[in-house]
């Protein structure tokens, strides 16, 4: 079993909609939380950095993490075409483990 | 303040070859760490510099090492290319690990090797 599971998608809305992205994990030690942005052809775009359970909002995101539940969202509002990459969840104790990657397609 | 650089950005090489790979961290940064990026295999850690030292090392064969300078600046080589080698490989650098815990990273673009 991985570590770090992720739905790789490929997961498609329309402009505007709200987008919900999720992660689980198994290991108790991770203590920080990351989301990723990558677009095709580029290196991995820190977005959101957490390390309690609660909710972190940014602009459109908001990261959330229950490590009581050892499950973490990101939740995209109003989502636009730029939005359009692979999302990538991350946990770290002593080094990161990335999930999958979720394929996105915000279509206009 | 300048990213993270990786150089070269493309290379081609064939089977039996080796390669080296460079990046230099943002400034100001001491922890670098590379993974392997393949659509199969998703993200996977190869290991971490810190202060020079190797700090964690993931479960590659052998062949792949690297190493850090005095100045953050990291390479790492793979030896005897195989054709799984074909990859996107990624060098991240954080500001500190902090109690033995990896801080957040920020990545360069990546090298992308072809190994034919």
């Amino acid at each position: 079993q991985k570590e770090v599971e992720q739905d790789p998608g490929p997961l498609s809305v329309p402009e505007g909609a709200i987008v919900s992205l999720n992660c689980t994990y198994s290991n108790s030690a991770f203590q920080y939380f990351m989301w990723y942005r990558q677009y095709s052809r580029k290196g991995p775009e820190l977005l959101m950095y957490t390390y309690s359970s609660g909710n972190k909002e940014d602009g459109r995101f908001t990261a959330q993490v229950d490590k009581s539940s050892k499950y973490i969202s990101l939740f995209i509002r109003d989502s636009q075409p730029s939005d359009s990459a692979t999302y990538l969840c991350a946990m770290s104790s002593s080094r990161l483990t990335f999930g999958e990657g979720t394929q996105l397609t915000v279509n206009p | 303040k300048a990213g993270v650089t990786q150089t070269p950005r493309y290379l081609i090489k064939t089977r039996g070859q080796q390669v080296t790979l460079s990046c230099s961290p943002i400034s100001g940064h001491r922890s670098v760490s590379w993974y392997q990026q393949t659509p199969g295999q998703g993200l996977q850690f190869l290991f971490e510099y810190f202060s020079e030292t190797q700090r964690n090392k993931g479960n590659f064969p052998g062949r792949f090492s690297g190493r850090q300078f005095s100045n953050s600046r990291s390479e790492m080589n793979v030896s005897t290319l195989e054709l799984g080698d074909s990859a996107l490989y990624l060098c991240a650098s954080s500001l500190v690990v902090v109690a033995g815990v990896t801080d957040e990273q920020f990545f360069g673009p990546g090298t992308r090797l072809t190994v034919l």
